[in-house]
């Protein structure tokens, strides 16, 4: 079955420094690849999504994530955090029929 | 382009009432998808509909039930509310083509309390 781990919970950086938030994917044939971002008591936004191509793409805030068939993952990055990304992040695949299979989320705390 | 509406944004009930959350998706979707987000149980799909049919279903009992209109409009229900129901409920909506690549956006939910 198709399944989604992002195995940080809970990750703390300091405004400024550099993210990596990690994703790893169980799916049997050619994965569709999302990254969403919920702020407190909202909906869920689009980062970024990877359907084939660059395995390198570039979403919206300045995040970017990589798709690694070998390791089965698709960590998200961004270069400089600024306080406002503190939120919790999604990673999620899209399964044969269509859903979106999500992970378990990672909270981002961001120390000033 | 506006985006995915949902009504009502918040919403407390008592155990044994039922419930009709309501979701506008972004004008041209013809998909829309319910989602269930819990801390326990993260988040879960619950169906999805196209051209006012269901096309998929998630692993809930038959007391989440839901339906779309012909603007591609839906609505969702849940009968005889129990307080494990206590949620936030997101309803996502597509272009709804039979591709894989279609992407789904979000509405901001609804929060329901069940006391």
């Amino acid at each position: 079955a198709q399944s989604v781990t992002q195995p940080d919970i809970h990750i703390t950086v300091s405004e400024g420094a550099s993210l990596e938030l990690r994703c790893n994917y169980s799916y049997g044939a050619t994965p569709y690849l999302f990254w969403y971002v919920q702020s407190p008591g909202q909906g869920l936004q689009l980062l970024l999504k990877y359907f084939s191509g660059d395995t390198l793409v570039q979403g919206i805030k300045g995040f970017e994530a990589e798709f690694k068939r070998s390791q089965s993952s698709f960590n998200l990055r961004k270069p400089s955090v600024h306080w406002s990304d503190a939120a919790e992040y999604f990673c999620a695949v899209r399964d044969s029929s269509y859903k979106l299979i999500f992970g378990s989320g990672t909270r981002l705390l961001v120390r000033p | 382009k506006a985006g995915v509406t949902q009504t009502p944004r918040y919403l407390i009930k008592t155990r044994g009432q039922q419930v009709t959350l309501s979701c506008s998706p972004i004008s041209g979707h013809r998909s829309v998808s319910w989602y269930q987000q819990t801390p326990g149980q993260g988040l879960q799909f619950l169906f999805e509909y196209f051209s006012e049919t269901q096309r998929n279903k998630g692993n809930f009992p038959g007391r989440f039930s839901g339906r779309q209109f012909s603007n591609s409009r839906s609505e969702m229900n849940v009968s005889t509310l129990e307080l494990g129901d206590s949620a936030l409920y997101l309803c996502a909506s597509s272009l709804g083509g039979d591709s894989l690549t279609d992407t789904q956006y979000f509405g901001p939910g609804t929060r329901l309390t069940v006391l």
